[in-house]
């Protein structure tokens, strides 16, 4: 079957701190992988996403590589502010399903 | 542009009432919507698709008489809380997949609805 997995939260870091939320997946075909983020009380907003191996999403100074060799998608910065605190949901999708898979999440609180 | 909107964004109600929440795709048509329920610091659950025009298709557990879905056009799906108790308190979010012009595999989202039953 298809499923993500992401590393466990949560994560707190000093701001302009390096930010690496790892994230590995499996699925059956070529998934499109993808980033959301949300912020407190809010719904999810897409952060990034690569539709085939070796593509480099990017975003907001946010990053993320589709490594079909070692199955992962790992979400970076370079240095992190304040405003990006909020929970990270790694995901994906196959071609031919309707359903996006997510992770289960990874809470990031920046401190000042 | 690809904007969903969710109406209310929060309701309280007593328990055994039901209540109605909306989703609307502002600048693009979907063939295609989502509801997914969120627990306090955890992932999306996906509950159904949902098809305009047909009947949704309900995840494995979710009961398909409490949660009641109505895509009746290509910018509105609703989702019916019936009989809503306590435990239906949660944080329910829609998305929509556009019918053309996007990439086929991209949703957009919902900024939720928080259901709080009394």
């Amino acid at each position: 079957g298809n499923s993500v997995t992401q590393m466990e939260g949560p994560v707190t870091l000093s701001e302009e701190a390096f930010l690496t939320i790892n994230c590995t997946y499996t699925a059956t075909g070529y998934p499109s992988l993808f980033w959301y983020v949300q912020y407190p009380g809010e719904g999810l907003q897409l952060l990034l996403k690569a539709t085939k191996a070796d593509d480099k999403g990017s975003n907001k100074g946010f990053e993320a590589t589709y490594r079909k060799e070692t199955t992962s998608f790992h979400l970076e910065k370079g240095s992190v502010q304040v405003s990006d605190s909020a929970v990270y949901f790694c995901a994906l999708t196959v071609q031919g399903a309707q359903k996006l898979v997510f992770g289960q999440g990874t809470r990031l609180t920046i401190n000042p | 542009g690809a904007v969903v909107s969710q109406h209310p964004s929060w309701v309280i109600c007593k328990s055994g009432t039901s209540v109605k929440i909306e989703c609307r795709s502002l600048d693009f048509q979907a063939t295609t919507m989502f509801w997914y329920r969120q627990f306090p610091k955890q992932s999306l659950m996906l509950m159904a698709t949902s098809n305009e025009g047909s009947k949704a298709t309900y995840e494995q557990g979710v009961e398909k008489d409490k949660f009641l879905i109505n895509h009746a056009s290509l910018t509105l799906s609703t989702l019916t809380v019936t009989s809503a108790h306590p435990e239906d308190s949660s944080f329910y979010i829609c998305s929509a997949r556009p019918s053309g012009g996007f990439s086929y595999n991209e949703q957009f989202f919902g900024p939720g609805t928080r259901l709080t039953v009394l």
